[in-house]
Formats: structure tokens, C-alpha cells, sequence
């Protein structure tokens, strides 16, 4: 089955600008996060998704981030407007509902945002 | 609060060799799970091994295996015959079933693993 897929790998924009981030999960996972890493910090939980409705959105950083996962299947992460400090890795990981306690999510190869 | 310590901002092993990753946890829950994730210089974020915190016995995947000492809340990662393709940086990372549904990992900042031939 094909893994969890994110695109751009890569994204420099201008302080500003509007970035939109896409995550697609492994097919048939009710479950989607978002989770960043600034660099040299811990990676850090943003939201998640269960289907299409926001299950948990506290790590959100502030209203320039906007999340939607319309239709239950991809999501997009929209950072507008962008500034330096949203600079990092951004992963998007996904995972089957009813999962096991010890089931790890699986991740994207991340989304790699640079604002200059 | 619930958080993850990896004081190793980088390790050095050789080849074939042995090399323990640190990991310390902090949590007043006694549910908890612990993993370990791998993330080579290709970006993707690969997952290496759980323990339990109820686990009795240290978990074990091949080369992997989790020294989990639960008195010292420390969950570290051994990796046996090192080999240069284990050259990455890796995770650990906490999950706590009280805190609700959410699948909220808490991760530390990372451990950066060089194998030298």
C-alpha cells in the first residue's frame, strides 16, 4: 500500500506569503495529524483529524494556520500569512480508527517550509 | 507535565558495534507508551519499537531493543552490530491513553546517530 504522502517536499516563500500544505494518508485511515519540528526542537503535535471533522486542535500555533480535511481524505495546511518563526519540517502521520494502543502512526517524508 | 529528554544531540559509533540512544520521560500517568522512530536524511519518519508501560519484559524488534527501566522513567534504545545505513536521527516519544482520543505524541529533540566504517 502507498505510505503517507506530502507535498511540497520543499517551500521558501517570502515573509507574507501564503503557503498551502498537502497531506494525503494511507488509504482507509479515519485518523490524520499534523505535527511540526522547528529546527532543533521537539517535533510537536498541531491537530487531528478524525474523517473530516477537527478532533483536537490545541497545538495550533495561532489563526494564520488553517486546516481542512474536506471529504474525509486529504488535508491541507494553509499558513497565511506566513512568518519567519513558521520556518521547519512539517509531517503529516495517519492511522486506522480502533487502532491499538501500541500503533504507531505512520508519517510523510514531511514538507520542508522555509519563510525568508 | 508530560515530557521527553534526549540529552544526546549527537552519537558516534563504529561499524558493528553497539550504541545505546538516551531516552528519560516524565509523566505522573501510569498508562503510558513509548516509541522510538527513525528519520534518515530522507526525511520520512520510520517507526522502530513500542514498550508498554505495564510491558514486563523490554520490547525487542531485530537489532532494536528498548532498555525500559520504569523506576528511572528511561526508555533507552540499543542498537546491536551497527550499520552505516542506521545513520539518522531518532526519536522517542511519549503516548498517554488518559489525555483522550488524540493520538498526541509528545517527542523529544532528537538524537543525531553517525555509524563510522
Amino acid at each position: 500500500e502507498a505510505g503517507v504522502t506530502q507535498f511540497p517536499s520543499h517551500s521558501v516563500i517570502e515573509k507574507g506569503q501564503t503557503v498551502t500544505l498537502r497531506c494525503d494518508p494511507i488509504s482507509g485511515h479515519d485518523n490524520l495529524y499534523w505535527y511540526r519540528r522547528v529546527m532543533g526542537k521537539e517535533i510537536k503535535f498541531l491537530l487531528h483529524f478524525v474523517k473530516e471533522s477537527k478532533q483536537d486542535e490545541s497545538g495550533m500555533p495561532n489563526n494564520r494556520f488553517l486546516a481542512e480535511r474536506t471529504g474525509g481524505t486529504y488535508s491541507t495546511l494553509k499558513v497565511q500569512p506566513a512568518e519567519l518563526e513558521d520556518s521547519g519540517v512539517y509531517f503529516c502521520a495517519s492511522s486506522t480508527t480502533g487502532e491499538g494502543w501500541n500503533s504507531p502512526l505512520h508519517f510523510g517524508n514531511g514538507t520542508r517550509l522555509t519563510v525568508t | 507535565a508530560q515530557k521527553i529528554t534526549q540529552t544526546q544531540p549527537g552519537m558516534f559509533v563504529q561499524e558493528k558495534e553497539a550504541v545505546t540512544l538516551d531516552c528519560t520521560y516524565d509523566t505522573s500517568d501510569p498508562s503510558y507508551g513509548l516509541f522510538w522512530y527513525k528519520q534518515p536524511s530522507s526525511g520520512e519518519m520510520i517507526f522502530l519499537i513500542y514498550q508498554g508501560s505495564y510491558d514486563q519484559q523490554n520490547a525487542t524488534e531485530g537489532r532494536y531493543s528498548l532498555n525500559f527501566q520504569k523506576a528511572r522513567k528511561s526508555a533507552n534504545l540499543v542498537i546491536s552490530a551497527s550499520q552505516l545505513g542506521d545513520s539518522a536521527m531518532y526519536f522517542c516519544a511519549m503516548r498517554e491513553p488518559s489525555r483522550g482520543a488524540t493520538n498526541k505524541l509528545i517527542f523529544g529533540t532528537g538524537t543525531l546517530l553517525a555509524v563510522q566504517p
